[in-house]
């Protein structure tokens, strides 16, 4: 079953650093996500990219974020200037669709980043 | 302010019952429902989605919607104790995110 692939699966970061986390999304899937959840809390929604831009982000996904598709399967999010309260497991996600009534959408098995 | 609400429990059911979990939500635009079972530490996994009233089922597991009421609803039959897990309830929002709740954990005693 086609999977998406996310590295490093643990990486830790001194406070300030900049960070990639890396995604590669199933091949014919045209929309790419980006979620977090803080340890013990809800799982929340950063940003969606389609088309090689974003398309809608949320309040969390600040100036200190960016998303990028360098190649034609890679689809990475970089946070500069690391801060403690970025410490979270990031999932990526891919869809075929982003309106499918029934289909949800196939996540990695996520980057757990540690802020030290 | 769009939000999922669940119970956190734990819910503790014993091996070969009946686990049902309930979710709520606020938006009556959504159209489209999703329950996602997650290991501790691992990634969110897709088990079922449901956007029609009524009872949808898939092997052990039932989904079930009422829009009228805004809630939305797991049935695991034959529970074992692999399905110790907590279960998040998602909605698809009308710009397309996923709104979660914060899980329902259950416990699943041989």
């Amino acid at each position: 079953e086609p999977e998406v692939t996310q590295t490093p699966s643990h990486q830790v970061t001194q406070m300030g650093q900049e960070v990639i986390l890396r995604c590669v999304p199933i091949s014919n899937h045209l929309y790419f996500y980006w979620y977090r959840q803080i340890l013990g809390q809800k799982v929340e929604f950063l940003v969606s990219f389609y088309n090689n831009e974003i398309s809608e982000k949320s309040e969390i996904f600040d100036d200190q974020f960016s998303v990028e598709r360098p190649d034609g399967s890679n689809f990475t999010l970089k946070i500069r200037s690391t801060k403690l309260e970025d410490s979270a497991m990031y999932f990526c996600a891919s869809s075929v669709l982003r309106d499918s009534l029934q289909d949800g959408y196939t996540f990695g098995s996520g980057t757990r980043l540690t802020v030290v | 302010q769009k939000e999922v609400e669940q119970n956190s429990g734990p819910l503790s059911v014993p091996e070969g019952a009946i686990a049902s979990l309930n979710c709520t939500y606020s938006d009556r635009g959504s159209q489209s429902f999703f329950w996602y079972r997650q290991y501790s530490g691992k990634s969110p996994e897709l088990i079922m989605s449901i956007y029609s009233n009524g009872d949808k089922e898939d092997g052990r597991f039932t989904a079930q919607l009422n829009k009228a009421s805004q809630y939305v609803s797991l049935l695991i039959r034959d529970s074992q104790p692999s399905d110790s897990a907590t279960y998040l309830c998602a909605l698809r929002s009308s710009n397309y995110q996923l709104i979660w709740g914060a899980g329902t954990k259950l416990i699943i005693k041989p």
